[in-house]
């Protein structure tokens, strides 16, 4: 099993809509998580921190679930502007989820 | 301030050759991390340099590859005898210490060396 595991994507949806991914790790002592957003052929910069209680930044939705051993990232009202690549990762190992892919359409 | 700086910004060799690839992380970042992003691919995982401390060099992929930190701050990562799999953007990022128990911080990324090898 790899260390961090997101969903292969790509999600492709329509503007307005609701999208969700998930990471899933397999170091139980891991304590920092972030999401990361990465344009294409750019690095990668912080979208969110993801703390124990779950939190929130205006469209976007960060949880963390301890017992189940994932992470979520939720966006409503998408926009076309969010079309990215979604890298989450845990830095206790420096590992970076493979990114899910999302496409926002007209 | 200034961000995260990587050069050269594209580096175009031939296989057998050399390369070093340069990053200037964040003036009072302690932590510096490799990356390397093949296309359309994720983040793989190089190497760590935090203060004083040994590096964690459990991802570099071979002996060809070897990276320094000179005075806690620049770092230049080394492949010798480069083959084309090693074609990929190399990324470095840096963050703050991490906080005690938290283990981790925000990584700032600079904007990659391309390297092709031909």
């Amino acid at each position: 099993r790899k260390e961090v595991e997101q969903d292969p994507g790509p999600f492709n949806v329509p503007e307005g809509a609701t999208v969700a991914f998930n990471c899933t790790y397999s170091n139980s002592a891991s304590q920092s998580f972030f999401w990361y957003r990465q344009d294409c052929r750019k690095e990668p910069k912080l979208l969110m921190s993801v703390y124990s209680s779950g939190n929130e930044d205006g469209r976007f939705t960060a949880q963390l679930n301890r017992a189940s051993q994932y992470i979520s990232l939720l966006i409503r009202d998408s926009k076309l502007s969010d079309s990215a690549t979604y890298l989450c990762v845990v830095n206790n190992d420096m590992r970076f989820g493979a990114g899910t892919r999302l496409t926002v359409k007209p | 301030g200034a961000g995260v700086s990587q050069s050269p910004s594209n580096k175009v060799t031939e296989k057998g050759k050399d390369v070093e690839l340069r990053c200037d992380p964040i003036s009072g970042h302690t932590a510096l991390y490799w990356y390397r992003q093949s296309l359309g691919q994720g983040l793989e995982f190089l190497i760590y340099f935090q203060g004083n401390s040994a590096p964690d060099k459990s991802g570099l992929p071979s002996d060809r590859f070897s990276a320094e930190r000179t005075g806690g701050s620049v770092s230049t990562l080394t492949i010798q005898r480069t083959q084309q799999e090693d074609s990929a953007v190399y990324l470095c990022a840096s963050s703050r210490a991490p906080y005690r128990g938290r283990g981790g911080n925000e990584q700032f990324f600079g904007p990659g060396t391309r390297l092709t090898v031909l």
